[in-house]
């Protein structure tokens, strides 16, 4: 079934690395996704990775993918009072079209 | 800026009343899902429309209900309205040959009294 998870809270000081985690149970998986969500605010697309694929880079983010452990990760290089914001992974199925399942939000919150 | 709108921003409604909620995505997306946001969790999938037909559809009653129009404007309709209803409703769009990435609108904060 359908099931993706994420830890709650981060925080992290001003110019660190963010580490956001995610693990999913289905392995069917096409695409996963994470999105930023600002208070009051939608979804932001960050980025994506393709399943058959192991990362992603794109400026200060990169994508990990460990399909064996069902694991995706996001790190924020360089992290700025900015990003601030809850992080939601989210998936996609082959038998589910481009339906977005996802996670609970990891709430991520930048110390100057 | 993803070129999705929502309106109106928030809404308060009373139980058992019936809401309609729009969407309008850019020129070319005839694919629009809309998700549910209870506060403190993830978008919940509700239904999806393509070429103005329904197109997958989450677990959510028959009391929620969807409309897709020509000009990539869609609707959710609401009825028989419940305090658990209450949640920020997104719509989210894709472009033709690119389904899979989806661009979401601001939200709709509905609130049930």
């Amino acid at each position: 079934g359908e099931d993706v998870e994420q830890s709650l809270f981060l925080s992290v000081r001003e110019g660190d690395s963010s580490v956001i985690n995610c693990t999913y149970t289905d392995s069917s998986s096409t695409y996963l996704y994470w999105y930023k969500q600002e208070p009051g605010a939608g979804l932001q697309l960050l980025t994506y990775i393709f399943s058959n694929m192991d990362m992603k880079q794109d400026q200060r983010l990169t994508v990990l993918l460990n399909k064996k452990d069902k694991h995706l990760s996001l790190r924020i290089a360089d992290t700025q009072t900015g990003d601030s914001a809850i992080y939601f992974c989210a998936e996609t199925l082959k038998a589910a079209g481009n339906k977005l399942t996802f996670g609970g939000g990891t709430r991520v919150l930048v110390k100057p | 800026e993803t070129g999705v709108t929502q309106s109106p921003t928030h809404l308060i409604k009373t139980r058992g009343q019936q809401v309609t909620l729009r969407c309008s995505s850019q020129s070319g997306h005839n694919t629009v899902s809309w998700y549910q946001q209870a506060l403190g969790q993830g978008p919940q999938f509700i239904f999806q429309y393509y070429r103005e037909e329904e197109n997958g559809r989450g677990n959510f009653p028959p009391r929620f209900s969807g409309l897709q129009f020509p000009n990539y404007s869609s609707e959710l309709n609401v009825n028989a309205l419940e305090l658990d209803d209450s949640a920020l409703y997104l719509c989210a769009s894709s472009l033709v040959g690119d389904s899979w990435k989806q661009y979401f609108g601001p939200g709709t904060r509905l609130t049930v009294t």
